[in-house]
């Protein structure tokens, strides 16, 4: 059972432009969500959190955006770099839930420059 | 200097074998974790320990057993080696339920 999807195995964008990943949940209990940057050869490394009293968090070029009424998570890179190319896992805990954290199954992003 | 480090980072073995798999974390962590990057390229959860205390054991083969010497060590060891243990493994830490932090990970392969 998948409590957390990514429905877009991967994602092409063109350098400079915008970046949507997008992310799924269905455990309305999930009160905190991050996204985990991946590249290959590499462990996940943290990008960005929000907590589900917000709706909004901003990191330079990374925001990430929560919508709980639709259990619905977006991740937007702008503008985005070739650099930026790797594997995006968002995840979701609960707050005081034993520590655990599930991962999506990840999107893979290539920015073209 | 490496935050969250694992030996060794390839293991290649024979079915039926026994191996082990060690992480590292010199953040100060007390929380620790294994998880398993399957074929599907899902990350899964199996373990955790919270100052060397498990927390979160997953629907996993008891041929797998962590042990954690002390907060900074987590080791897994997997006995009787399948081929569908074949995967990825990423060892993690982070203070509390917060961040967590990876390892570059382990692949496992098993013929």
């Amino acid at each position: 059972d998948q409590q957390v999807k990514q429905n877009s195995p991967s994602l092409s964008v063109q350098e400079g432009r915008i970046s949507i990943l997008n992310c799924d949940y269905t455990n309305s209990m999930f009160d905190y969500f991050l996204w985990y940057k991946k590249y290959p050869a590499e462990g996940p490394t943290f990008l960005i959190s929000i907590s589900s009293i917000k709706d909004k968090n901003e990191d330079g070029r990374f925001t990430v955006f929560l919508n709980k009424s639709a259990k619905h998570l977006s991740l937007h890179i702008v503008p985005s770099q070739p650099g930026d190319s790797a594997v995006y896992f968002c995840a979701a805990a609960r707050i005081g839930g034993g520590f655990k954290t599930i991962f999506g199954a990840g999107t893979r992003l290539f920015v073209k420059a | 200097d490496t935050a969250v480090s694992q030996t060794p980072k390839y293991l290649v073995t024979q079915m039926g074998n026994d191996k082990s798999i060690k992480c590292e974390q010199n953040l100060g962590h007390d929380t620790m974790y294994w998880y398993k990057q399957d074929s599907k390229k899902f990350l899964k959860i199996m373990f955790s320990y919270n100052n060397k205390e498990l927390i979160i054991n997953e629907t996993v083969p008891n041929r797998f057993s962590p042990k954690s010497p002390d907060k900074a060590h987590l080791n897994l060891h997997i006995n009787s080696l399948e081929l569908g243990d074949s995967a990825v493994y990423f060892c993690a830490s982070s203070e509390g339920g917060d961040t967590q932090y990876f390892g570059p990970g382990t692949r496992l392969t098993v013929l």
